[in-house]
């Protein structure tokens, strides 16, 4: 069974630039949540969405956004990217999103210079 | 808002030297807590969900407990391949019956000494 697949994996961008990562959930999998990992602050939530609707969404600036196909694949875009960006972005996968275990993938690191 | 605070931020054991690491939590309704591991340059993997009060799970040399106010993490006669950061994260109730975010401790990381 295949894992939750996130690409790149790998991302250097400089100041300003925007940027967009995507998820690939679980097989069956319908909702796709977006986390930033930073050593300083941990794992903050981005937002979830769940049959192509955002469902929650986290304290972060509108230059951060995100969508979900019909085929619950997920994409996260930062525009205007700050040095402050640079971190891993992990994306998590649930057949509903409660009460069941999230699968993570590997993340994308992205570096922002 | 959902609080989690995990506590030691690091530990260190030698192979085979059994400890507990602390999740304390405030949260509206709970939903579900959550334990993961994460490996350097992976994705959190996940390991348990507990879901009220006195329910208890275990895996190989790990369980895990839950209080109203507390969870913990067993070690029982760790190896070095536990070597590892462990997070902590719970998912509260919102005022109309679904659910809240996944809201994660800053993780504890665990160093296995041969």
């Amino acid at each position: 069974k295949a894992g939750v697949t996130q690409t790149p994996r790998y991302l250097i961008k400089t100041r300003g630039q925007q940027v967009t990562l995507s998820c690939s959930p679980i097989s069956g999998h319908r909702s796709v949540s977006w986390y930033q990992q930073t050593p300083g602050q941990g794992l903050q939530f981005l937002f979830e969405y769940f049959s192509e609707t955002q469902r929650n969404k986290g304290n972060f600036p509108g230059r951060f956004s995100g969508r979900q196909f019909s085929n619950s694949r997920s994409e996260m875009n930062v525009s205007t990217l700050e040095l402050g960006d640079s971190a891993l972005y992990l994306c998590a996968s649930s057949l509903t999103g409660e009460n069941y275990g999230y699968t993570f993938g590997s993340g994308t690191r992205l570096t922002v210079v | 808002e959902d609080q989690v605070t995990q506590s030691p931020e690091a530990l260190r054991l030698q192979e085979g030297e059994s400890s507990s690491l602390n999740c304390s939590y405030t949260v509206s309704g709970l939903r579900g807590l959550f334990w993961y591991r994460q490996d350097p340059g992976k994705g959190p993997e996940f390991l348990f969900t507990l879901y009220s009060a006195g329910e208890e799970k275990e895996k190989e040399r790990l369980k895990a407990t839950l209080t109203k106010k507390e969870s913990f993490l067993h070690i029982t006669a760790p190896k070095p391949e536990d070597s590892a950061t462990y997070l902590c994260a719970v998912q509260g109730t919102t005022s109309g019956g679904g659910s809240e975010k996944l809201v994660f401790g800053k993780g504890m990381k665990l160093t296995v000494n041969p």
